[in-house]
């Protein structure tokens, strides 16, 4: 299984709703990622877990919520979102047992906040 | 100046066509070297991932890292229409540390 699979793949909210995105991978990798993507924009980081530590935040605001239940799951928690935050959210995985061979994206969940 | 400098393009070339993409770098420290393709409203797809200088191969797909001109390269040959994407490179220092994108080029390739 060489597949990182996010869900929900489209996702519509007001700016006062709580709502969740969630990633899965089964590569065994030891680090996920999120990415922010904008239109004709390359990914941004935002977050980085490494064995299952949050080791990277890019000074993401906090209405962004990262949590890593366990090595294979990865979610991020959004609240009182504004429409600017409206965008592509990426989940990566990389890491694996027997070392690197670059970070794996999944399809995305493209997210509308309005 | 960006730490990973890519020509946004568009570059159209002919079915058949070899096809050069190239970016450069600005920090020696970056160590590994990515080459992603991404088509329109979907994720990006890693196509090649090379550690420090030299040459990678895969299919069609040659990939070139030059660490003492800070150049990187990725090679297409007979180039497909089902190729045509927006192609990304990436560098990052460490394993499992922030990738650091160029802003992607735009091919296309005309049957």
């Amino acid at each position: 299984d060489t597949e990182v699979t996010q869900t929900p793949k489209h996702l519509v909210m007001g700016m006062t709703n709580k709502k969740s995105l969630k990633c899965e991978q089964h590569m065994g990798h030891r680090a996920m990622y999120w990415y922010k993507q904008k239109a004709k924009k390359p990914p941004e980081l935002m977050f980085v877990y490494s064995y299952e530590k949050l080791s990277i935040n890019e000074s993401v605001p906090s209405r962004f919520s990262p949590e890593c239940p366990n090595s294979s799951l990865l979610n991020l928690h959004l609240h009182a979102l504004q429409p600017e935050d409206s965008a592509l959210y990426l989940c990566a995985s990389s890491l694996s047992r027997t070392g690197d061979s670059g970070a794996h994206f999944g399809p995305g969940t493209r997210l509308l906040v309005l | 100046q960006k730490e990973v400098e890519q020509d946004p393009g568009p570059l159209s070339v002919p079915e058949g066509a070899i096809v050069s993409l190239n970016c450069t770098y600005s920090n020696s420290a970056f160590q590994y070297f990515m080459w992603y393709r991404q088509y329109s409203r979907k994720g990006p797809e890693l196509l090649m991932y090379t550690y420090s200088s030299g040459n990678k191969e895969d299919g069609r797909f040659t990939a070139q890292v030059d660490k003492s001109s800070k150049y990187i390269s990725l090679f297409i040959r007979d180039s497909q229409p089902s190729d045509s994407a927006t192609y990304l490179c990436a560098a990052e220092y460490s394993s499992a540390s922030k990738i650091i994108f160029g802003s992607g080029t735009r091919l296309s390739i005309r049957p």
